[in-house]
């Protein structure tokens, strides 16, 4: 069956620009989360989501980060006027309930600012 | 506050050697762990998981962890090592009542020579 997907697969912005993320989790699955990976270290919690209702956004780094999941399944990450502490690679991940069930990943969106 | 340390950012073993990638944990709480595999350009895939019940718990590709309250660790282990193993590894410490979100350590990169 269909894994998670993410898209684009690799984005390049320009400092000041806006960009848009998404993440089509596995169907069926309650909870979806973002995490960023900097180079050479691992993931860090970014938001989480049940269904539609974002119930933890305590790793979104700054106010220019933003995420929805408005309809309960596809997820958006919004990033407004990038900088470059903003390149790394975005991940996105879903589990059946929340809890501590297994999380599938995605192949990740790289980006990177210039 | 929950967090993970991992011990060498770098192992290096031989083909058919033992492989011990080490983790210990912090947690306020009775913690979930878990031991995540990523292999270039994908996404984590999960090799086992530690919630409370076993301390020595048996994942995918012969890999084995064993939790140790005393010492905080879950290390992860395999008896020989196969190129194929070469990888990133990640452990993670997550509490129920947070979501299922994952705490990452910052991960250990896994060289097989032949």
């Amino acid at each position: 069956g269909a894994g998670v997907s993410q898209s684009p697969r690799y984005k390049v912005a320009k400092r000041g620009q806006d960009v848009a993320l998404r993440c089509d989790p596995i169907s069926g699955h309650v909870s979806l989360f973002w995490y960023q990976q900097a180079l050479g270290q691992g993931p860090e919690f970014l938001t989480y989501f049940q269904n539609e209702a974002q119930l933890d956004k305590s790793g979104l780094p700054s106010d220019r980060f933003f995420a929805e999941r408005p309809e309960g399944s596809v997820s958006t990450l919004k990033i407004q006027r990038t900088q470059q502490e903003d390149s790394a690679v975005y991940l996105c991940a879903s589990s059946l309930i929340g809890g501590v069930h297994e999380q599938y990943f995605g192949p990740g969106t790289r980006l990177t600012v210039t | 506050a929950q967090s993970v340390t991992q011990l060498g950012s770098h192992v290096s073993v031989s083909e058919g050697a033992l492989v011990l990638l080490r983790c210990n944990y912090s947690s306020s709480v009775p913690p979930y762990l878990f031991w995540y595999v990523q292999y270039p350009n994908q996404g984590l895939q999960l090799l086992l998981k530690y919630t409370s019940a076993a301390t020595l718990v048996k994942g995918i590709n012969g890999f084995e962890a064993e939790f140790k309250k005393s010492e905080t660790s879950f290390h992860l282990t395999k008896p020989s090592a196969h190129m194929s193993d070469a990888a990133e590894y990640f452990c993670a410490v997550s509490d129920n009542n947070q979501g299922g979100k994952l705490i990452f350590g910052q991960g250990t990169e896994l060289s097989v020579k032949p």
